[in-house]
C-alpha cells in the first residue's frame, strides 16, 4: 500500500521561502509513469495545482506560480519536494502531495498525503 | 487554463435520496475528468476517473457520466457517510483545474 507524507515548516515569514517535503512509502520514485504532484487549498477554498516531477525527473508547472516554484526529487530518500519563494499571506494554504497515473481508460490522482498548513505570518 | 464550474454549491440531501452534481469545462475535454470526494480535515479521496470509471474501492452507489463539456455524479443512494464536499478535476491538459466544489450537507 501506497502511502504518502507531507513535512515541513509549519510557519513561514513573508518574502522567505516555504519549503516541503513528501515522503513516499511502499513504492519508488522512480520507476512506473508517476507524476509525483504537489496541490494546495487555500483556506476555505477550492483545490490549486501546483505542478509534478515526472518519474523521469521532467518537471510542470502552473503558470500562476511558476517563476516561484521548484519541485525536486531525491530518490535514494524516496521523496519529493516543493520550494515556493517570495511567499506572501497568499500563499497560506493546506499543501497536500499527490500521486497522478495513468490508468486506462484516463488518468487519475490514487494516493495523496494528509496535507500540511502551511502559514505565511511575521 | 480551462475552468470548471459546479453546480449547485451547496445542497441539502436525506439518507436514502438519489443526488446529482453538475460539472461544467470552459472547453472540451473529452472523458478526462475525475471527482472528488473530501471530509472536513481530510484530503481528497478520488472517486472516479475518465468520467465513468470507479477507482479502487469505490462503493458502486456512486457512478459518473458526461463527455466533451458537460458531467455529472451520481450518488444513487446517500449514505450518512457520504455528506461531504465533491470536487470535479479535469485531466485533459496543464494545468490540472478543479471546479469550486459541492457541499452535500443533511437535510
Amino acid at each position: 500500500q501506497v502511502q504518502l507524507q507531507e513535512s515541513g515548516p509549519g510557519l513561514v515569514k513573508p518574502s522567505e521561502t516555504l519549503s516541503l517535503t513528501c515522503t513516499v512509502s511502499g513504492g519508488s520514485v522512480s520507476s512506473g509513469s508517476y507524476y509525483w504532484t504537489w496541490i494546495r487549498q487555500l483556506p476555505g477554498k477550492g483545490l490549486e495545482w501546483i505542478g509534478y516531477i515526472y518519474y523521469s525527473g521532467s518537471t510542470n508547472y502552473n503558470p500562476s506560480l511558476k517563476s516561484r516554484v521548484t519541485i525536486s526529487v531525491d530518490t535514494s530518500k524516496k521523496q519529493f519536494s516543493l520550494r515556493l519563494s517570495s511567499v506572501t499571506a497568499a500563499d497560506t494554504a493546506v499543501y497536500y502531495c499527490a500521486r497522478e497515473l495513468f490508468r486506462a481508460p484516463g488518468y487519475q490522482f490514487d494516493y495523496w498525503g494528509q496535507g500540511t498548513l502551511v502559514t505565511v505570518s511575521s | 487554463d480551462i475552468q470548471m464550474t459546479q453546480s449547485p454549491s451547496s445542497l441539502s440531501a436525506s439518507v436514502g435520496d438519489r443526488v446529482t452534481i453538475t460539472c461544467r469545462a470552459s472547453q472540451g475535454i473529452r472523458n478526462e475528468l475525475g471527482w472528488y470526494q473530501q471530509k472536513l480535515g481530510k484530503a481528497p479521496k478520488g472517486l472516479i476517473y475518465a468520467a465513468s470509471s470507479l477507482q479502487s474501492g469505490v462503493p458502486s452507489r456512486f457512478s459518473g457520466s458526461g463527455f466533451g463539456t458537460e458531467f455529472t455524479l451520481t450518488i444513487s443512494s446517500l449514505q450518512p457517510e457520504d455528506f461531504a464536499t465533491y470536487y470535479c478535476q479535469q485531466h485533459n491538459s496543464y494545468p490540472r483545474t478543479f471546479g469550486q466544489g459541492t457541499k452535500v450537507e443533511i437535510k
